[in-house]
């Protein structure tokens, strides 16, 4: 089962944003809009930030967005702040899977 | 309080089997499925299969290969993933989850299983 694609690392100052993609294919992120995002500290379990692709859980910060064009999602985070700096999984229902996740991409707030 | 609780580290010699729980509260147990994922040292996420803890209908990745089987308790609220004929690449941090609509939104603290000779 291939994990979806996702750049290894990304960087941005303080308050510069950053976006983070995550490349499937049409029987997963492309065929579905069940994608989520979830950001990971270190020796901590995973938490939710997007859902349904661009929707957020509550009390998740307004600073998280995500979107989707055809097999790429993506999730951009706006007015990097020193706190941001983690892992983070995209995830997408797939057809035959039925989940999957991404290969994780680490931010690090220069 | 709304959390998921699992059980404690487990070391298992290559051959053996695995037992996790995953101890539910502050919310109705059967109204939202498990799923399990597992993390292996300084790896990404993998998931590895749902219940539905309803009925008790399960999913499973095809990478386990009939290794693995998920229960559930409704009377405690806990779920189960075990894992046999375990491998020294099934070394990883097992989560529990909760699924809501379109997403994974509360995790366990995770389960670290070390599967050593």
């Amino acid at each position: 089962q291939s994990a979806l694609a996702q750049p290894a690392s990304v960087s941005g100052s303080p308050g510069q944003s950053v976006t983070i993609s995550c490349t499937g294919i049409s029987s997963d992120v492309g065929g579905y809009t069940y994608v989520s995002w979830y950001q990971q500290h270190p020796d901590k379990a995973p938490k939710l930030i997007i859902y349904d692709v661009s929707s957020r859980p509550s009390g998740v910060s307004g600073r998280f967005s995500g979107s989707k064009s055809a097999n790429t999602a993506s999730l951009t985070i706006s007015g990097l702040q020193t706190e941001d700096e983690a892992e983070y999984f995209c995830s997408s229902f797939r057809a035959r899977g039925p989940y999957v996740f991404g290969t994780g991409t680490r931010v690090t707030v220069l | 309080q709304v959390q998921l609780v699992q059980s404690g580290p487990e070391v298992k010699s290559p051959g053996a089997s695995m037992k996790v729980s995953c101890q539910t509260s502050g919310y109705s147990f059967t109204g939202y499925h498990i799923h399990w994922v597992r993390q292996a040292p300084g790896q990404g996420l993998e998931w590895v299969g749902w219940i539905r803890t309803d009925n008790g209908a399960t999913k499973f990745s095809q990478t386990f290969d009939g290794r693995v089987s998920m229960t559930r308790d409704t009377s405690i609220a806990t779920a189960y993933l075990e894992l046999n004929s375990l491998r020294s690449d099934d070394t990883a941090i097992y989560y529990c989850s909760r699924l809501v609509v379109g997403g994974l939104d509360l995790w366990g603290q995770g389960t670290l299983v070390s599967v050593s000779s």
